[in-house]
């Protein structure tokens, strides 16, 4: 039974173009996050949501915008996506309840391809 | 915000030695640092964690130190094998609901 799962895995598109990436977890956890991984490796976190509280990494274009139908559901939208868009996305989630960090389980990865 | 600096990008061991990763991080209110491996194509994956009030945690051949006064932690691998090859990332956080911040990772090869 998968965890964390994210849909699709990868995805090709145009510039321009507007696309969703969607993730879901089973394991009853209170926070979920976005994190983008680029071509050096480097993660970093986008935005988590945690009790109906988005917290926004300050660095992320307003063209990305995080959408959570329910605590276990979050979904990801990209307008007018860019070239620098290309990287993994994964999908997190945590259960923390308020204190310090708590581990961190990853969906698989969606691989976005922008030409 | 946090800031988490990792050294070194890339390590080469031998088979059978020891491997040191290192990290500093900046927010001295940060107060839970896990380390986690990822291998090429898959998710990052944790491999060990310690908290602000222990100073070192250790799991069969991986362990974890933690100087809070000069905000730096390391993870050691010893008696390195074959499947150890990965990417190793750390990260800090003081807030769950803030996420993590990891650091830029290390490469480690494991060499026959």
């Amino acid at each position: 039974d998968t965890a964390v799962s994210q849909t699709p895995k990868y995805l090709v598109t145009q510039m321009g173009n507007d696309k969703s990436i969607k993730c879901e977890q089973n394991l009853g956890h209170d926070t979920m996050y976005w994190y983008k991984q680029d071509s050096k490796k480097f993660l970093k976190i986008m935005f988590s949501y945690n009790n109906k509280e988005l917290i926004i990494n300050e660095t992320v274009p307003n063209r990305f915008s995080p959408k959570s139908p329910d605590k276990a559901h979050l979904n990801l939208h990209i307008n007018s996506l860019e070239l620098g868009d290309s990287a993994v996305y994964f999908c997190a989630s945590s259960q923390v309840g308020g204190q310090g960090g708590g581990e961190l389980f990853f969906g698989e990865g969606s691989r976005l391809t922008v030409l | 915000g946090e800031n988490v600096e990792q050294h070194p990008s890339t390590l080469s061991v031998q088979e059978g030695d020891s491997a040191v990763i290192k990290c500093t991080y900046s927010d001295s209110a940060s107060n839970y640092f896990p380390w986690y491996k990822q291998e090429l194509g898959k998710r990052p994956q944790l491999i060990i964690d310690i908290r602000s009030n222990v100073g070192e945690k250790k799991d069969q051949r991986i362990a974890v130190t933690l100087n809070k006064t000069a905000k730096h932690f390391s993870l050691h691998i010893t008696e390195t094998q074959p499947e150890d090859s990965a990417v190793y990332f750390c990260a800090a956080t003081r807030k769950g609901a803030d996420g993590l911040t990891f650091g830029k990772g290390t490469h480690l090869i494991i060499q026959p």
